[in-house]
Formats: C-alpha cells, structure tokens, sequence
C-alpha cells in the first residue's frame, strides 16, 4: 500500500486561509474510505482534527474544516494563526482491513 | 478521558525484537470495544501504520510489516502490546500508540524513541 499523496509544504500569512491536499486512489479515499486529519507538532502527540472527511471533534477550532472531491481529500486551515503552524497528516482506511497515512505537509506561518 | 502512554526500551541491538507496551488510563479498554493501534515515525519522516488489536484479541497488520509484527492484548490490565522481530536501523523511529475510533485515530500516546544499534 502506498502513502497517500500530500504536498510537502504549504504556507500563508496570519488570517489567510490554505488548503492541504491528499490524495489516493479510487481502492481508499475514491471508495468513500473515510478520512482523517492530524495536526503534529514535533515532540507532541498527533491531534484529530478531522474525522469522516468533514467533521471536527468537539474542542478544535472551526477554523478547521474538511471536503473531499474522488480521489482527493482536503483540509482548510482559515484565519491562520501562529498556532496552527505544524505538520498536517491525513489517513484513510484501505479497504483492505488496513489503513494508510499521506506524506505529510509541512504548515508555516509566515 | 481516555489517555495512552507508550513504555519500553529506547535501545535495541539489530536483529532483536523491539518490545514495547502501551497502558491505558482513565476508561476501561473493553467499553465501546474499541480497536487499539500502533503507529510509527522515523525520523525526518511521516507516519506509518504498523497495526491494531481488538479487544477480542483479533489483529490486523499493515502488509510490509506483517511478517515481523506481533500485536496483543492484556484488557485486566489495561494495555496493549508491540513486538518487532529482526529489527534493523531502519526500525529507528517514534512509537506511538492510539485508541482507534471506526476508522480513525484518537487520542494518541505522546509517543517513546527507539533506536535500533549495537
């Protein structure tokens, strides 16, 4: 199983928004696999931010949002802030009772 | 609220098995009957699935690991298990464990460093 596809680095400026892409195949993402994405900052525990392409858990900001279009699922960080600068991790389930994560992007705010 | 913390050896001389042991605190493994799963980052590198217990005992492996990955459980004492068998430098990673929730991730362990040399 190969990694899901993100760019390896994405940057704005405070208050505007970016877009992280991940995409895979029509076997994961393009098969309704739901998607989820993790904001790691290095040294600390990954955190769910997005779960079933669109949702966010209770306690992240909703300045996070989700979509996803075939084979490609997206993650929304708008009015960035300092805080959010981070590496971003998306993840779906394979279909093949495993589960797969993207590349990893790289978020800086300028 | 449920927290996981990885525990283990941060050295293993290659061709050993890497063990490492994450423990559960502040709910019980069996309620909701949640999966339970391993996850790794080498350094400078992203995240890879490596697999994930039920609390029946029943396993899943990610393919290129299977034959090397052994993942069990202990539910009387709230923790679940990691063996790696022939490791090598390549096997130098961050170890995290975490609750699975259908299909994903939360929350995570804070994650343990292990190397792999003689």
């Amino acid at each position: 199983q190969s990694a899901l596809t993100q760019p390896a680095s994405v940057s704005g400026s405070p208050g505007q928004s970016i877009t992280i892409s991940c995409t895979g195949t029509s076997s994961d993402v393009g098969n309704s696999h739901y998607v989820s994405w993790y904001q790691h900052h290095p040294g600390k525990a990954p955190k769910l931010v997005i779960y079933d392409f669109t949702n966010r858990p209770s306690g992240v900001s909703s300045r996070f949002s989700g979509s996803t279009s075939g084979n490609t699922a997206s993650l929304t960080i708008s009015g960035l802030q300092a805080e959010d600068e981070a590496d971003y991790y998306c993840s779906s389930y394979t279909g093949l009772t495993t589960y797969v994560f993207g590349t990893g992007t790289k978020v800086t705010v300028l | 609220q449920v927290q996981l913390l990885e525990s283990g050896p941060g050295l293993v001389k290659p061709s050993q098995t890497l063990s490492l042991t994450c423990t559960v605190s502040g709910g019980s493994m069996t309620s909701n009957n949640h999966f339970w799963s391993w996850v790794r980052q080498p350094a400078g590198k992203g995240l890879e699935w490596i697999g994930r217990v039920y609390t029946s005992g029943d396993t899943n492996y990610n393919p290129s690991l299977k034959s090397r990955v052994t993942i069990s459980i202990d539910t009387s004492k709230n923790q679940f298990s990691l063996n790696l068998s022939s490791v090598t430098a390549a096997d130098t990673a961050v170890y995290y464990c975490a609750k699975m929730v259908h299909d994903w991730f939360d929350p995570w362990g804070q994650g343990t460093l292990v190397t792999v040399s003689s």
